[in-house]
């Protein structure tokens, strides 16, 4: 199974600031994919992080507010933009590992006050 | 319709019991399954994956796919304290790798 470094594991930040979450995985993979999960709700896919190419992002959300970053197959970030209260949610990092099954970072937890 | 349907509970079952948990599925062309536990705080954790028709056994835990009926159950045996938690089933959409998650079952075992 991957090993899935993410990072801050939780923030506090006022509205209308920006939080960059990071994201490490210790072995080299094509995909990367964002979850949100907002309280007491199951994860929203946010958007699949693609090296060499730009992100490709689902229904309902968007570059301008959560642009993401994926430099190499090891490593990407997901930058929550002009937060708002509504934006407090755990944000994950995923792989799809060998047999299709997706692994999870520890997750941060974003509180927007 | 949702893609992948739950009962959001919460199940409760005594100890010792078997707990079963049910999920649906809508795209006919998934090819993976997989059942996630979630604890309060923590992000999921994999605990078992079915790609065929049939059971899948793994110590406690059970899963059963049925592709026909678009269906796919946990079933957990001798159900302990430690097993309250919320479970989540996910899905593989045929051709493109993209996980779709269920709204999750919150279990809670009694002692």
């Amino acid at each position: 199974s991957a090993v899935i470094s993410q990072k801050p594991s939780r923030d506090i930040c006022q509205r209308g600031t920006s939080l960059t979450i990071q994201c490490q995985v210790d072995s080299q993979v094509t995909m990367m994919f964002w979850y949100r999960q907002q309280p007491g709700q199951s994860l929203t896919l946010i958007a699949t992080a693609n090296q060499g190419s730009e992100a490709t992002y689902e229904s309902g959300f968007v570059i301008d507010k959560f642009p993401i970053s994926r430099p190499n197959l090891t490593f990407s970030t997901l930058t929550v933009s002009n937060m708002s209260p509504e934006d407090s949610s755990i944000y994950l990092c995923s792989v799809v590992g060998m047999n299709t099954e997706a692994f999870f970072g520890q997750g941060t937890r974003l509180t927007v006050v | 319709q949702k893609e992948v349907e739950q009962n959001s509970g919460p199940l409760s079952v005594p100890e010792g019991a078997i707990a079963s948990l049910n999920c649906t599925y809508s795209d006919r062309g998934s090819q993976s399954f997989f059942w996630y536990r979630q604890y309060s705080g923590k992000s999921p954790e994999l605990i078992m994956s079915i790609y065929s028709n049939g059971d899948q056994e793994d110590g406690r835990f059970t899963a059963q796919l049925n592709k026909a009926s678009q269906y796919v159950s946990l079933l957990i045996r001798d159900s302990q304290p430690s097993d309250s938690a919320t479970y989540l089933c996910a899905v593989l959409s045929g051709g493109y790798q993209k996980v779709t998650f269920g709204t999750g079952t919150k279990l809670q075992v009694i002692p």
